[in-house]
């Protein structure tokens, strides 16, 4: 079945470490998004790629990094300078261009927390 | 800026029963507004989509309404279920050069107790 599968599930991290979040979509999507959620508030972009070897900020895009070196891989890497980085991770996929209107097909998330 | 508020911020109803959940929005260039649904700990799911000309659309007990007039949009749950219990966002997106810029709300979680 076609779909992103988001990896680890669950993350515990030390302070001061960095961790990288797998993201892998089989859905021939051209766009892939990471989205942090946190209780009480609605998805924030923190970056986006829109085609393979490019990606632009988001709106919370300080203290973390991504790479698409390959159509179907966003991994995102949360650094140590990333301040409050306990949350829930969505990553996301559509296609480009605006086919299917801009539906945004998530993965199951994976939860960071900072100990 | 563009926003999505939702209201109410949480529900809670019985079994069976029927609820009602509201969007507001100042999106523009308004191109549809999508309903997702999310269970605790999982990924959001989109239940409908709307677009401008639409007023009404129906997804099992799930109705979605659109005033593109007023700017709101409501999603009626009928006969609700154990398995309702989630929180349900509202996204509007945008158009921006043959793309979609999507503004999420903060959703509405909703507790069916049976």
């Amino acid at each position: 079945d076609g779909g992103i599968t988001q990896s680890p599930k669950y993350l515990f991290r030390k302070e001061g470490q960095n961790v990288t979040l797998s993201c892998e979509q089989n859905l021939n999507h051209d766009a892939m998004y990471w989205y942090r959620q946190d209780p009480g508030q609605g998805l924030r972009l923190i970056y986006y790629s829109q085609i393979v070897n490019d990606f632009q900020k988001g709106d919370i895009a300080e203290g973390y990094s991504v790479s698409r070196e390959k159509k179907e891989s966003f991994p995102l890497t949360v650094t140590s300078a990333q301040k409050n980085p306990t949350a829930f991770y969505l990553c996301a996929s559509n296609r480009r261009g605006g086919g299917d209107t801009g539906e945004l097909f998530f993965g199951e998330g994976s939860r960071l927390t900072v100990l | 800026k563009n926003q999505v508020e939702q209201s109410p911020q949480s529900l809670i109803i019985l079994e069976g029963k029927n609820c009602t959940l509201q969007c507001n929005y100042t999106v523009s260039p308004f191109s549809n507004l999508r309903w997702y649904k999310q269970d605790t700990g999982r990924g959001p799911v989109s239940l409908t989509i709307m677009t401008f000309s639409e007023n009404t659309k129906s997804n099992g007990r799930y109705t979605a309404t659109l005033d593109a007039d007023t700017k709101q949009s409501s999603l009626h749950i009928t006969a609700s279920q154990l398995s309702d219990s989630a929180s349900y966002i509202c996204v509007v997106s945008a158009a921006s050069g043959g793309s979609y810029i999507p503004t999420f709300g903060r959703g509405t979680s909703l507790i069916v107790h049976p």
